[in-house]
């Protein structure tokens, strides 16, 4: 299995910061790594698919970059609604697997 | 816009066997992978399986010998079925569409149902 490791586990930012989300794959996966949003209670949702591409309707404060083994996600201007945990997928060979999760929380 | 509704019981015994069912509405589901995935409560998520709509299913190793996930074309559903659970089952389950095999990353996702599994 390909393992996920997404770094930091949790962070702290104010609103207007720029933030950046680590995913490291165990072996290479080309660009196919998908990125989700989950708030509290609710279902993943899309943000990003193919490492960089902006799924539909997503804001373009959010992109993605990467390839092979190491990935990001990076906000522009971090504002209250983007509070949240965020998750890396592969999908470049099954079982499909995903990283730990990031939390990222009001400083 | 396609959305996904899982529905199936919120408790279920020790060794017996849990089954859920996702409804695909505002699309056909002859077409695309077909996912389920869960999450324990306060954990992060793990991939289940998946059902192409020509019937082909592939499962993680990890629950492989206890899943089973068929589709009910007829009625628009795919349906998950683990056998012998035990509370290391609780979470919360979605089922998700994939777009491809090559591609089978999930959007969108349904709501999400939680199983309990408890005596």
């Amino acid at each position: 299995d390909i393992q996920m490791t997404q770094s930091p586990s949790s962070l702290s930012a104010s609103v207007g910061d720029r933030v950046t989300i680590t995913c490291r794959a165990s072996q290479g996966i080309s660009n196919y790594l998908a990125w989700f949003q989950q708030k509290p209670g609710k279902a993943p949702k899309s943000l990003i698919y193919a490492a960089s591409s902006l799924q539909s309707g997503v804001p373009l404060k959010f992109s993605g970059s990467g390839s092979g083994t190491d990935f990001t996600l990076t906000i522009s201007s971090l504002q209250p609604e983007d509070f949240a945990t965020y998750y890396c997928q592969q999908y470049n060979s099954y079982p499909l697997t995903f990283g730990g999760g990031t939390k990222v929380e009001i400083k | 816009q396609v959305q996904l509704q899982e529905s199936g019981p919120g408790l279920v015994k020790p060794s017996e066997t849990l089954s859920l069912t996702c409804t695909v509405s505002g699309g056909s589901i002859s077409s695309y992978y077909w996912n389920w995935i869960r999450q324990p409560p306060g954990k992060g998520l793990e991939w289940i399986g998946y059902i192409y709509y020509s019937g082909s299913t592939d499962y993680n190793p990890s629950l492989n010998s206890r899943v089973t996930i068929s589709l009910d074309t007829s009625k628009n559903q795919f349906s998950l079925r683990l056998t012998s659970v035990t509370a290391a089952d609780t979470a919360v389950y979605y089922c998700a569409r994939g777009h491809s095999y090559g591609a089978n990353w999930f959007d969108p996702w349904g709501q999400g149902t939680l199983v309990t599994v408890s005596s």
